[in-house]
């Protein structure tokens, strides 16, 4: 099955830790992106990358880092700089210049 | 910049009621439309969408009209059934290259 998979599901952070949040596709797609959905908001984007080894950043990269070694992975970074981490995110990808999106699951992070 | 503005919800309706979900857009250019639904606890999935002016998106009963004189995308369906219980979302893919959300309408539909 083609598709977008991230990890964990749940994710706790400890005050001034590091957590990185995996997301995987197998589609083949170019492009790579995060999200961040707080309740009862849209979606704010993080990061996005669109070729190996290239992203750019988002509406609200402050606190975040990210990478892309590789096509089929684009981890995202929340570092101890990010003060209110506490968000559901969002991975998605998408070919050509990224109109239509299709997404994974999710990861919710919390802070202990 | 981009906007999208949804009506707030939530919305609550009983099975096989007619739907409507307002959707708004400011953009430049001619931006492409979606309609995403998220499921309780998990991503999104693409619902329908529409590239052009008057171009009608549909899947799955769901259906919605381009309207560029009016900046609208509103979504509708016929007869709603407790399975489309979701939070909906309205986007727009506008010139800056970026997809723009709005802030997702709850909806409830009850038995």
């Amino acid at each position: 099955d083609g598709g977008i998979t991230q990890s964990p599901k749940y994710l706790f952070r400890k005050e001034g830790q590091n957590v990185t949040l995996s997301c995987e596709q197998n589609l083949n797609h170019d492009a790579m992106y995060w999200y961040r959905q707080d309740p009862g908001q849209g979606l704010r984007l993080i990061y996005y990358s669109q070729i190996v080894n290239d992203f750019q950043k988002g509406d609200i990269a402050e606190g975040y880092s990210v990478s892309r070694e590789k096509k089929e992975s684009f981890p995202l970074t929340v570092t101890s700089a990010q003060k209110n981490p506490t968000a559901f995110y969002l991975c998605a990808s998408s070919n050509g210049q990224g109109e239509t999106q299709y997404f994974g699951p999710g990861t919710r992070l919390l802070v202990l | 910049g981009n906007s999208v503005t949804q009506m707030e919800g939530p919305v609550t309706l009983s099975e096989e009621a007619f739907l409507t979900i307002n959707c708004t857009y400011t953009a430049t250019g001619y931006p492409s439309l979606f309609w995403y639904v998220q499921y309780p606890g998990e991503g999104l999935q693409l619902l329908l969408k529409a590239t052009k002016a008057d171009d009608k998106g549909s899947n799955k009963g769901f259906e919605a009209t381009y309207r560029k004189e009016t900046t609208s995308f509103h979504l509708e369906k016929g007869s709603v059934q407790v399975s489309d219980s979701a939070v909906y979302f309205c986007a727009l893919w506008g010139s800056n290259y970026k997809l723009t959300f709005g802030k997702g309408t709850l909806l409830t539909v009850n038995p």
